[in-house]
């Protein structure tokens, strides 16, 4: 079975604050791929990352950061110098490696408040 | 642009009606296609795995005779919501993948209410 846990459920900061917001999962299988999605007010789900479990390179794009550490099981996602426009639900999410359409398990997400 | 169309967006509905919802794929044939359910404040809930031309696989305790599903084309997905009620008011969200190792889009969702 697959598991994501995401243990923090609200965070709020102040604009150019530095945020982390947390994922640990569980998974049997030794090949798997992590995401980040990004929910809006509006409801529809913004596509932020993918990373296979053979890639173990931190990655940044923008003021995005995500730091995969496979020996812990975690998959943490950085916000650097948050906006308010940041302010929304984040949700981790894991699938299994084969299979074309493997659905995704989703952490609880964690709601991010950023206050100007 | 979207990959996934998903219609309505907001839906009112009276209680012991029925409610469809569709979801297209809209440049690339999608066999599978996953329908999840979000309370407020809470996650995504996988409901069912539909597949083009055969029937529906439901996730444990999601009543399929409720939650109708048919998959008759691979650019279209229909959920349909028989004999809404109250309790099934929450937002309805269709996913697809293009392939192997690709992320998983998603449709714009559905706000369904039950009065």
């Amino acid at each position: 079975a697959q598991k994501v846990t995401q243990a923090q459920t609200e965070i709020s900061v102040v604009e150019k604050e530095d945020v982390t917001l947390d994922c640990v999962y569980e998974t049997r299988d030794t090949t798997y791929y992590l995401f980040w999605y990004k929910q809006p007010p509006s409801g529809e789900l913004v596509f932020l990352i993918r990373r296979n479990s053979f890639d173990e390179q931190n990655e940044i794009s923008g003021r995005y950061s995500w730091n995969f550490q496979k020996s812990t099981s975690s998959f943490n996602f950085t916000i650097t110098a948050s906006q308010v426009v940041d302010s929304a639900v984040y949700f981790c999410a894991l699938s299994r490696y084969t299979g074309a359409n493997s659905k995704l398990t989703f952490g609880k997400g964690i709601t991010l408040s950023v206050r100007p | 642009g979207a990959v996934v169309s998903q219609h309505p967006s907001r839906v009112i509905c009276k209680s012991g009606t029925s409610v469809k919802i569709e979801c297209r794929s809209l440049d690339f044939q999608a066999t599978t296609m996953f329908w999840y359910r979000q309370f407020p404040k809470q996650s995504l809930m996988l409901m069912a795995t539909s597949n083009e031309g055969s029937k529906a696989t439901y996730e444990q305790g999601v009543e399929k005779d409720k939650f109708l599903i048919n998959h008759a084309s691979l650019t279209l997905s229909t959920l349909t919501v028989t004999s809404a009620h109250p309790e099934d008011s929450s937002f309805y969200i269709c996913s697809t993948r293009k392939g192997e190792g690709t992320e998983a889009f998603f449709g714009q969702g559905t706000r369904l209410t039950v009065v």
